[in-house]
């Protein structure tokens, strides 16, 4: 069955300071993935997907994502974090049969430190 | 583009009575609506997928008579939760997608509480 996995329940880093958020996943097939953001009671919003061909994909926000195969990972990344980018992050997959279901992480909460 | 709204944002009632809540896509038709449930710090579960003009596909463990769901329009889907009970209360979010699509575009949520 596909699942996927976050490691990381909480995260504290400082403002100006580099992100990297880890997203490992279980498919048979190549798989559809996605990294969504949710802001506190707020629905979520679409950072970047990946579907096929180039392996890093850029999103919005300056976050970017890379799709290794051979570590079943897509770890989002961000440069330079803004206290603005705290919020929780979630990986997700999606399944290509007939329901074309998404299959959510269990998110990370990310925390910016002033 | 790409909008997708759902009303009520926020909703209290009394345990017993029946809650609609809508999800509506605004600038696009969304074939395949669907509906999640949110708990508080956890993640999102996927309750029913619902086609356009189609029986909603409901997910193990989900009382497909008790959160009823219509998708009548390309639009709109309703979901219903009937008898509400404390154990009810909860965030509610639902996603749109359209034909051809594989991104899912996801509404603001609604709160709902049991008393």
């Amino acid at each position: 069955a596909q699942s996927v996995t976050q490691p990381d329940i909480h995260i504290t880093v400082s403002e100006g300071a580099s992100l990297e958020l880890r997203c490992n996943y279980s498919y048979g097939a190549t798989p559809y993935l996605f990294w969504y953001v949710q802001s506190p009671g707020q629905g979520l919003q679409l950072l970047l997907k990946y579907f096929s061909g180039d392996t890093l994909v850029q999103g919005i926000k300056g976050f970017e994502a890379e799709f290794k195969r051979s570590q079943s990972s897509f770890n989002l990344r961000k440069p330079s974090v803004h206290w603005s980018d705290a919020a929780e992050y979630f990986c997700a997959v999606a399944t290509y049969s007939s329901a074309s279901k998404i299959i959510f992480g269990s998110g990370t909460r990310l925390s910016i430190r002033p | 583009g790409a909008v997708v709204s759902q009303h009520p944002s926020w909703v209290i009632c009394k345990s017993g009575t029946s809650v609609k809540i809508e999800c509506r896509s605004l600038d696009f038709q969304a074939t395949t609506m669907f509906w999640y449930r949110q708990f508080p710090k956890q993640s999102l579960m996927l309750m029913a997928t619902s086609n356009e003009g189609s029986k909603a596909t409901y997910e193990q463990g989900v009382e497909k008579d008790k959160f009823l769901i219509n998708h009548a329009s390309l639009t709109l889907s309703t979901l219903t939760v009937t008898s509400a009970h404390p154990e009810d209360s909860s965030f509610y979010i639902c996603s749109a997608r359209g034909q051809g699509e594989e991104t899912q575009y996801f509404g603001p949520g609604t709160r709902l509480l049991v008393l």
